[in-house]
């Protein structure tokens, strides 16, 4: 299957820097990209997403972006908020696959 | 928030006790997943249902199973618990499956095994 991962393991940063989380897939496949942001505590919950016809997606103060041919995809966040702490999840998920395949996380900190 | 549910949101068992959580739904999604967080693991898929008595198994399967008798309930059975199923599990609903769709999570259930 998908094997996804994700660096760094923790992130601080502080508050108003850019904050970048990098992840890489194994399956060539994969054309489905989303990333996941858990708050302390709180279920997971979908930020933003890319499917594998676009190489960079953008929403107000986050974007991802895609390297297919490198097979890997990145969450940029600028003007970082303390309400941005949280935990992120990068996921791929294959042609055809029933499921997503999640990386390990990155636990973000942003310091006021 | 999607219209999903998990009992219960914590609870510990003994070890060698068999413990069942259920995850409902109120979307009429015909996905459904049980998925388990640990620390430096993320979320791994446990098993996953593609319809009422459809269902697959997921990475991290052995010492699970499931049922889906219902559209709307997806349950997770340990059969015999053990101290390395202490977790915290979660579900989640999806309409068409993992490629191209928002998976939707419920609160989580954290369990302990002693």
């Amino acid at each position: 299957g998908e094997n996804v991962e994700q660096h760094p393991s923790t992130l601080s940063v502080q508050e108003g820097d850019s904050a970048v989380i990098k992840c890489t897939y194994s399956d060539s496949a994969s054309n489905y990209f989303p990333w996941y942001k858990q708050e302390l505590g709180k279920r997971p919950q979908l930020i933003i997403d890319i499917r594998s016809n676009v190489g960079e997606k953008k929403d107000q103060r986050i974007a991802v972006t895609l390297n297919k041919t490198a097979k890997h995809f990145s969450l940029h966040i600028t003007e970082t908020q303390p309400e941005d702490s949280a935990v992120y999840f990068c996921a791929a998920t294959p042609t055809g696959a029933n499921n997503l395949f999640f990386g390990t996380g990155t636990r973000l900190t942003v310091i006021p | 928030d999607a219209g999903i549910t998990q009992s219960p949101r914590h609870k510990v068992t003994e070890t060698g006790t068999p413990v069942t959580l259920r995850c409902h739904q109120t979307e009429n999604h015909r996905y459904m997943y049980w998925y388990r967080q640990d620390p430096g693991h993320g979320l791994r898929l446990i098993h996953y249902s593609y319809g009422v008595k459809d269902t697959d198994k997921g990475e991290v399967s052995d010492g699970y199973s499931v049922s889906r008798s219902k559209t709307e309930d997806f349950l997770l059975t340990l059969e015999s618990a053990t101290s390395s199923q202490t977790s915290v599990y979660f579900c989640a609903i999806s309409s068409t499956g993992g490629e191209n769709t928002e998976a939707f999570f419920g609160q989580g259930t954290r369990l302990t095994v002693v």
